[in-house]
């Protein structure tokens, strides 16, 4: 299985401060149809998951656009450009490009 | 706006089987993969499983030997079922959509569905 690593596990930011998360592959996330095939979760407490980001960096329908996300191969960003009190909650980096899906062990976001 | 909601008991005494129900509303089958996953109290995300509208199906191979997923079409629900649970298989549920068109993209998701094993 691809083991996915997040760093950090916690992020304590202030609001209006940008936030930025790591995910690291255990292998190369790049499909044999091209495609790298990594998405970023975030879970509000309370709630079930909601897709933010796909493919690396495509800010799925109704996502603010303060959030992004980058990368390549095995290395992966998510970066927040301006906290707000809304985005509290875990974040997760999640890889499609093999089976068994993987998930990295989330990383907490709170407010200073 | 297609909505998700999941249904299945909740408490469950180790060795018996684990069922859950995702019921789609407002959309169709054609065109998605329909995925599960659980999380343990405190722990991480653990994909399941998926299958398709043909019936296709892809398991965790850490489940595999225990699971299965099936899917009605006509009354647009996809299901899971779970044998001989233990302890270890208390979770909250989910079921969750994903797009043929771009793999990982996971929405809409469930509500969740906590199921505890307990003796």
């Amino acid at each position: 299985d691809i083991v996915m690593t997040q760093t950090p596990l916690s992020s304590p930011v202030t609001l209006g401060q940008p936030a930025s998360i790591s995910c690291r592959s255990s292998q190369s996330l790049v499909h044999s149809d091209g495609n790298t095939y990594l998405s970023w979760l975030q879970q509000r407490p309370g709630q079930p998951p909601r897709l933010l980001i796909y493919k690396i960096s495509n800010r799925f329908s109704g996502v603010p656009d303060r959030f992004s996300g980058s990368g390549a191969g095995t290395d992966f960003t998510l970066k927040i450009s301006r906290v707000e009190a809304e985005d509290v909650g875990v974040y997760y980096c999640v890889q499609a490009t093999q089976f068994p899906r993987t998930f990295g062990q989330g990383t907490k976001l709170e407010i200073k | 706006q297609v909505q998700l909601q999941q249904w299945g008991a909740g408490l469950l005494k180790p060795s018996e089987t684990l069922s859950l129900t995702c019921a789609v509303y407002g959309g169709s089958f054609s065109g998605y993969y329909w995925s599960w996953f659980r999380q343990p109290p405190g722990k991480n995300l653990e994909w399941i499983g998926e299958i398709s509208q043909r019936g296709s199906t892809n398991y965790n191979p850490s489940l595999k030997s225990r699971v299965t997923i099936s899917i009605d079409t006509s009354k647009n629900q996809f299901f899971l079922k779970l044998r001989s649970v233990t302890a270890a298989d208390t979770a909250v549920y989910h079921c969750a959509r994903e797009a043929m068109g771009f793999r990982g993209g996971f929405d809409p998701w469930g509500q969740g569905t906590l199921v505890t094993v307990s003796s």
